[in-house]
């Protein structure tokens, strides 16, 4: 079956370490997105990406990044620099143009 | 500055009657509206989209409208099941901008009881 595969479910990062989280899709999708989501807060988009090898900084990209090196595949990492990472995490592809997004199922990233 | 809301937190209605929710918009104009439906723990689902040139879309017991007068749209769920019950979430992708770029609302969680 296609869809986005998000992992771990559960991650947990000690102080000071940058951890990645996962998300790779077999929908042939042009477009991938990670969001953060916070309790009572919709989501809010961290980066995106339309092309390989191509991304944009969304509206909370500080201290996170992204590489898009395959058409599949389009890890996150939380730096160190993110001064509070608690949260679900979200990744989502899309087809090119006005198109619905297909999310996975998330990641819940804790501090230690 | 642009923003996309969802009036209502959370919205608890009887089994078999119609739940509406409402999702406002200011400061832009949307090329096209989404919603979502997020259960505990998963990721959103996709529902409906409506483009600014169309009044209303319907999918089986859910209908969505957009009136650009009022900078709203309207969800429905008529003949409300306890399986119903989830949060939905409204997106816009304001015209201009980046093509598939979504913006959130924070969602109304729906309780339907029995």
């Amino acid at each position: 079956d296609g869809g986005i595969t998000q992992s771990p479910k559960y991650l947990f990062r000690k102080e000071g370490q940058n951890v990645t989280l996962s998300c790779e899709q077999n929908l042939n999708h042009d477009a991938m997105y990670w969001y953060r989501q916070d309790p009572g807060q919709g989501l809010r988009l961290i980066y995106y990406s339309q092309i390989v090898n191509d991304f944009q900084k969304g509206d909370i990209a500080e201290g996170y990044s992204v590489s898009r090196e395959k058409k599949e595949s389009f890890p996150l990492t939380v730096t160190s620099a993110q001064k509070n990472p608690t949260a679900f995490y979200l990744c989502a592809s899309s087809p090119e143009g006005i198109q619905p997004q297909h999310f996975g199922d998330g990641t819940r990233l804790s501090i230690l | 500055s642009q923003k996309i809301e969802q009036n209502s937190e959370a919205l608890n209605i009887q089994e078999g009657k119609t739940a509406t929710l409402t999702c406002n918009y200011t400061n832009y104009s949307p090329a096209y509206l989404q919603w979502y439906r997020q259960d505990p723990g998963r990721g959103p689902v996709f529902l409906l989209l409506i483009r600014e040139n169309e009044k209303e879309k319907r999918k089986e017991r859910l209908k969505v409208t957009f009136d650009t007068t009022l900078k709203q749209s309207l969800f429905h769920i008529t003949a409300s099941q306890p399986a119903d019950s989830a949060t939905y979430l409204c997106a816009s992708n304001p015209r201009g901008s980046t093509l598939g770029r979504l913006y959130f609302g924070r969602g109304t969680q729906l309780t339907v009881w029995p």
